[in-house]
């Protein structure tokens, strides 16, 4: 069965660090392009950044410079460093698998096919 | 940056037939998928690139795409129906965009 495990969400200072873990069962991560989203309390879906498979990484402009995705191959495992963490950086953290799509010249995620239930990060002093 | 656009709300009578409109500038050019999320629950997807179907989700949810608007109908709409509902694409110059989400009331 193809599943997607978070966890490593918790309660941290402002300023603070959470490194965030996605295990994937039933496929290959390092063969596929995978996102993180997240989801403020009450508010809608945000993209926050990818992995493709061959190793490219991409930030939103909210993370960019304090977050960093990266994947362990050995253990099938996606991860979200997020440093620098602000109040508004609190919400449910997903992971999820993407389909990948052609877009012109461009080969990138085109949607996501296989979601995580999700982990919570709560920013707080 | 590119922005999609949805109702923050759509009622639909039981049995009825549902509509949620997302709007973005040539929407009609790019492939857009739909989720949806009940709450507490993470988003499932239940139509990709415009009007495909992934497997499991009921033949009663269909979409559309042209113009400046893209549209997820329900039809024959069900209390378990009840949910929110984004639209998504990727954009050359933003990347994955989703819209601010739709709730859904089958009344």
């Amino acid at each position: 069965e193809v599943q997607l495990v978070e966890s490593g969400g918790g309660l941290v200072q402002p300023g603070g660090s959470l490194r965030l873990s996605c295990a994937a069962s039933g496929f290959t991560v390092s063969s596929n392009y995978m996102s993180w989203v997240r989801q403020a309390p009450g508010k809608g879906l945000e993209w926050v950044s990818v992995i493709y498979s061959g190793g490219s990484t991409y930030y939103a402009d909210s993370v960019k410079g304090r977050f960093t995705i990266s994947r362990d191959n050995s253990k099938n495992t996606l991860y979200l460093q997020m440093n620098s963490l602000r109040a508004e950086d609190t919400a449910v953290y997903y992971c999820a698998r993407d389909i990948v799509g052609t877009h012109g010249d461009y080969i990138t995620s085109d949607y996501m096919d296989v979601w995580g239930k999700g982990t919570t990060v709560t920013v707080s002093s | 940056s590119y922005e999609l656009t949805q109702p923050l709300s759509v009622s639909v009578a039981l049995g009825q037939t549902a509509r949620i409109p997302c709007g973005g500038n040539y929407i009609g050019s790019n492939n857009v998928h739909w989720y949806q999320q009940k709450p507490g629950q993470a988003p499932v997807l239940v139509i990709y690139r415009d009007d495909n179907r992934p497997s499991g989700i009921p033949e009663r949810f269909s979409g559309s795409n042209s113009g400046n608007t893209a549209t997820l109908t329900i039809s024959r709409a069900q209390a378990g129906d009840e949910a929110d509902y984004y639209c998504q694409l990727w954009d050359s110059g933003t990347g994955v965009v989703f819209g601010g989400g739709t709730k859904l009331t089958v009344l």
